[in-house]
């Protein structure tokens, strides 16, 4: 059964570097998202993609955050200027078509440690 | 707004009851909701979704209830198994085109062999 998968499933960075967290969505799916999930808390919305562009993003997408989806498979999300509270998991979700469904698959994540 | 929350944070149960898990929702607006199970390290995984359409909805082992009026959703899972125990979280899409979702703060299911 095709899945989401996510790289790499933990990343360590010092405050201030940039990361880049890979995602290879589901090969029919059209649409894109990423989540984040603090420790011990709900998962976040962050910003959904469609069309190779942004279509959604929330509060907490600023400006030290961006996406792209650099070719036909992989799907990234860019965090320029580490914080602390980076500190996650990020997780990566697809959708196929709006008409099949908006249920959202997820990929395993990727736990980010910002010291 | 935009809020979904869970009634119980932790909930134990004995191999082969019957488990109900609850969900709060704010946004009437909101036209369809998922359940999503999450084992400890990995992502969400779809459970069942059900449409604000609708009042109920079944699937193997699971049903899901939508009671719109007072914007309450809850998941049944029947002869619960060790194997169930896990974090579940509710979702909702609040309306807007790209299908966002809006995630609950999760209920942890135990269940005790």
């Amino acid at each position: 059964e095709p899945e989401v998968t996510q790289t790499p499933s933990h990343q360590v960075t010092q405050m201030g570097q940039e990361v880049i967290l890979r995602c290879v969505p589901i090969s029919n799916h059209l649409y894109f998202y990423w989540y984040r999930q603090i420790l011990g808390q709900k998962v976040e919305f962050l910003v959904s993609f469609y069309n190779n562009e942004i279509s959604e993003k929330s509060e907490i997408f600023d400006d030290q955050f961006s996406v792209e989806r650099p070719d036909g498979s992989n799907f990234t999300l860019k965090i320029r200027s580490t914080k602390l509270e980076d500190s996650a998991m990020y997780f990566c979700a697809s959708r196929k078509h709006r008409t099949d469904g908006p249920e959202q698959y997820f990929g395993p994540g990727t736990r980010l440690t910002v010291t | 707004g935009e809020s979904v929350g869970l009634h119980l944070p932790t909930l134990s149960v004995q191999e082969g009851d019957n488990s109900i898990i609850n969900c709060a929702y704010s946004n009437s607006a909101s036209d369809y909701f998922i359940w999503y199970k999450q084992e400890s390290g990995k992502g969400p995984q779809f459970i069942i979704d059900i449409r604000s359409n609708m009042d109920k909805r079944q699937g193997q082992r699971v049903t899901v209830l939508l009671n719109k009026t007072v914007k309450h959703l809850s998941l049944q899972i029947a002869a619960t198994q060790p194997g169930d125990s896990a974090v579940y979280f509710c979702a909702e899409n609040p309306g807007t085109g790209f299908q966002k979702l809006v995630f609950g703060t999760g209920t942890r299911l135990l269940v005790s062999p």
